[in-house]
């Protein structure tokens, strides 16, 4: 019954691949979300998916692509690995991409680049 | 842009004592939201209690209590009769209106220790 679930939940890999992260959320929301934590636990926005629109694109490299094929499903597709993609990549969902809607995380993926 | 500050990066308690989290943003907004969330060592982002900002009444969930000091632009987190399992990061963030792109805002965590 997990609510926000992303896979793989560990990801090692060598500079240069091209790796994926699905996420699936079972809450009816509308809204979901990529952010990335950093080594100094520093959580920052990437995406925002409202009814399968891009509603916000943060300072990403291109080689990041987000995927909604439906308002349930955001998939994180990364070209060309580098190190500094290493990092904990949450999904996310909220009912709506109101203020006023609590985000409700899953358990994060960590990347590791070599 | 809205920031939040989290001015401790680390705090510990003894437990079943009390302990606060500051947390200070600055935004032009009226109305928002603000948020305490927790990440344990298995890395789950919980949401703790929230906030509206129009509504005077501190929030409270059990054990956990906030301190919101609107003018000041102020949102403390009180933890009382401290536990082992709250041991964990603890993010401060803020919601606000972007015309559509409303994203959560985080500090940059406090890490709580709690000893037994």
């Amino acid at each position: 019954d997990t609510a926000v679930s992303q896979t793989p939940k560990y990801l090692v890999t060598q500079m240069g691949n091209d790796k994926s992260i699905k996420c699936e959320q079972n809450l009816g929301h509308d809204t979901m979300y990529w952010y990335k934590q950093d080594s100094k636990k520093f959580l920052k926005i990437m995406f925002s998916y409202n009814n399968k629109e891009l509603i916000i694109n943060e300072t990403v490299p291109n080689r990041f692509s987000p995927k909604s094929p439906d308002k349930a499903h955001l998939n994180l597709h990364i070209n060309s690995l580098e190190l500094g993609d290493s990092a904990v990549y949450f999904c996310a969902s909220s009912a709506h991409s109101s203020y006023n809607s609590p985000l409700h995380f899953g358990n994060g993926t960590r990347l590791t680049v070599t | 842009a809205q920031t939040v500050t989290q001015s401790q990066p680390e705090m510990s308690v003894q437990e079943a004592e009390t302990v606060t989290l500051s947390c200070t943003y600055d935004t032009s907004e009226s109305d928002y939201y603000l948020f305490w969330y927790k990440q344990p060592p298995s890395r789950q982002m919980i949401l703790v209690i929230r906030q509206e900002a129009y509504k005077q009444q501190n929030a409270t969930e059990n054990r956990f209590s906030v301190n919101f000091q609107k003018a000041a632009k102020s949102f403390s987190l009180k933890i009382s009769d401290s536990q082992l399992g709250d041991a964990a990061m603890y993010f401060c963030a803020y919601r606000g209106p972007q015309g559509g792109s409303e994203k959560l805002v985080f500090g940059k965590g406090t890490k709580l220790t709690v000893n037994p």
